[in-house]
């Protein structure tokens, strides 16, 4: 059966400070990954996808990067962190092109201070 | 771009009676599917119910279903017998039919189960 990993599950950084986010996908091949923000009181934010090892979309030009090094690895950066970055991180992965729907990983609360 | 609209920010509903949470969205594509996701406070999406756009009969998942209007582009679900646990954020979301289109979510609705 196919799994998701997201971590960490919550993150405390300064203000500054660069950014890594990891997620993994297991037991799928050429998985469509995406990584969300949701800020408080707000919706989901698509911020990146990737449909191949070195492909990303980028939704919302910002503070943060996107790489996909390998297949099933999907990783959110940031060189320096703003204030404004603090939210819940979700990834998601999808499969393709037999499924529609998303489904998510655990998600990481960042809080930046 | 497509647009999802969720204009309840919060709805509540009592412990066994029926609520409907509502989603409309915006298009130009014929082909597409719909979902309902829930997020519970231990903030995990789960995905509730798809609908994909060519069918016209509603889809039903046990206490849930959807009202799926194509030419008007609502997409309402119904959830009957509300339960503690429905208690939960729900997300309402597009996709455009092929592999490598994107998810695009509305902005949710709290919803509340009263005992």
């Amino acid at each position: 059966s196919q799994t998701i990993h997201q971590w960490p599950a919550t993150l405390v950084q300064p203000v500054g400070s660069p950014l890594s986010l990891e997620c993994t996908v297991e037991g799928t091949s050429n998985p469509n990954l995406y990584w969300y923000r949701q800020a408080a009181g707000r919706g989901l934010q698509l911020l990146f996808y990737s449909v191949g090892i070195g492909q990303i979309s980028s939704e919302v030009p910002q503070n943060l990067s996107a790489s996909r090094p390998q297949d099933r690895q999907f990783i959110l950066s940031s060189k320096k962190l703003l204030l404004s970055d603090s939210g819940f991180y979700l990834c998601a992965w999808s499969p393709d092109p037999l499924y529609t729907e998303a489904f998510f990983g655990q998600g990481t609360r960042l809080t930046v201070v | 771009a497509q647009t999802v609209t969720q204009s309840q920010p919060e709805m509540s509903v009592q412990e066994a009676e029926t609520v409907t949470l509502s989603c409309t969205y915006d298009t130009s594509e014929s082909d597409y599917y719909l979902f309902w996701y829930k997020q519970p406070p231990s903030r995990q999406m789960i995905l509730v119910i798809r609908q994909e756009a060519y069918k016209q009969q509603n889809a039903t998942e046990n206490r849930f279903s959807v009202n799926f209007q194509k030419a008007a582009k609502s997409f309402s679900l119904k959830i009957s017998d509300s339960q503690l646990g429905d208690a939960a954020m729900y997300f309402c979301a597009y996709r455009n039919q092929g592999g490598s289109e994107k998810l695009v979510f509305g902005k949710g609705t709290k919803l509340t189960v009263n005992p």
